[in-house]
């Protein structure tokens, strides 16, 4: 029983460059999301997809780009990393979008951006 | 500013004593969540509330949403060293369907 699967776990990168953390899931999820959790701020909502082919914007898309071609799928790409983007992002996914649905997070990504 | 306040940020207690973590806010919600993260880990729902004034419990846990489902609690009764953790609150507001997080509350337990 996999669950959300995260990778990489820890990465850290330079300035301007960009990469891609990927996110799988094995139960058939309709609803899958991305946040960032940041000391004192909670987690805060960067992209999300209700569905194979649909994605929308969160809190704080800038600088994110995300793609889902498949319903297991969902990476977040950070385009060209600034220190700012340095976080713990994780992944997540529910049956359905909104209210009382459980949601099942990922085991996080350490993203260091010097 | 965010959408739910949680308080207190910090809370560092000994064995055996009670606590209450609270979140509040200014919106009304479909429904409020707990959850619970540990160092290194990713978030675990304890529970999910959803009609006003209702109350659930988990073991020691109790967790409360007010009448007016702007606001939760969570009361730990004789908390133990593995009650240690990030709670954080979250929910649904009722004019949306994005799930919105408060900022945690840490919580000590101390042996």
């Amino acid at each position: 029983n996999a669950g959300v699967t995260q990778t990489p776990k820890f990465q850290v990168l330079k300035t301007g460059q960009s990469m891609t953390l990927q996110c799988a899931q094995d139960m058939n999820h309709e609803y899958m999301s991305w946040y960032r959790q940041d000391p004192g701020m909670g987690l805060r909502l960067i992209h999300y997809s209700v569905g194979a082919g649909i994605t929308d914007q969160g809190e704080v898309p800038n600088g994110y780009n995300v793609s889902r071609s498949t319903t297991e799928d969902f990476p977040l790409r950070l385009l060209s990393a600034a220190p700012s983007q340095t976080s713990v992002y994780f992944c997540a996914s529910s049956y359905v979008r909104g209210a009382g649905n459980t949601i099942y997070f990922g085991e996080g990504s350490w993203l260091t951006v010097v | 500013t965010q959408l739910l306040e949680q308080s207190p940020q910090f809370l560092s207690i000994q064995e055996g004593e009670n606590l209450t973590v609270y979140c509040n806010s200014s919106s009304v919600f479909s429904s409020l969540q707990w959850y619970r993260q540990e160092p290194g880990e990713g978030p675990v729902l304890l529970v999910t509330v959803v009609t006003g004034g209702e109350v659930k419990k988990l073991k020691r846990l109790t967790f409360q949403f007010g009448d007016a489902r702007k606001d939760s609690s969570l009361h730990i009764t004789a908390a133990q060293p593995g009650d240690t953790g990030l709670y954080l609150c979250a929910g649904v507001p009722s004019n949306d369907y994005k799930l919105s997080f408060g900022a945690g509350t840490t919580v000590t337990v101390r042996a």
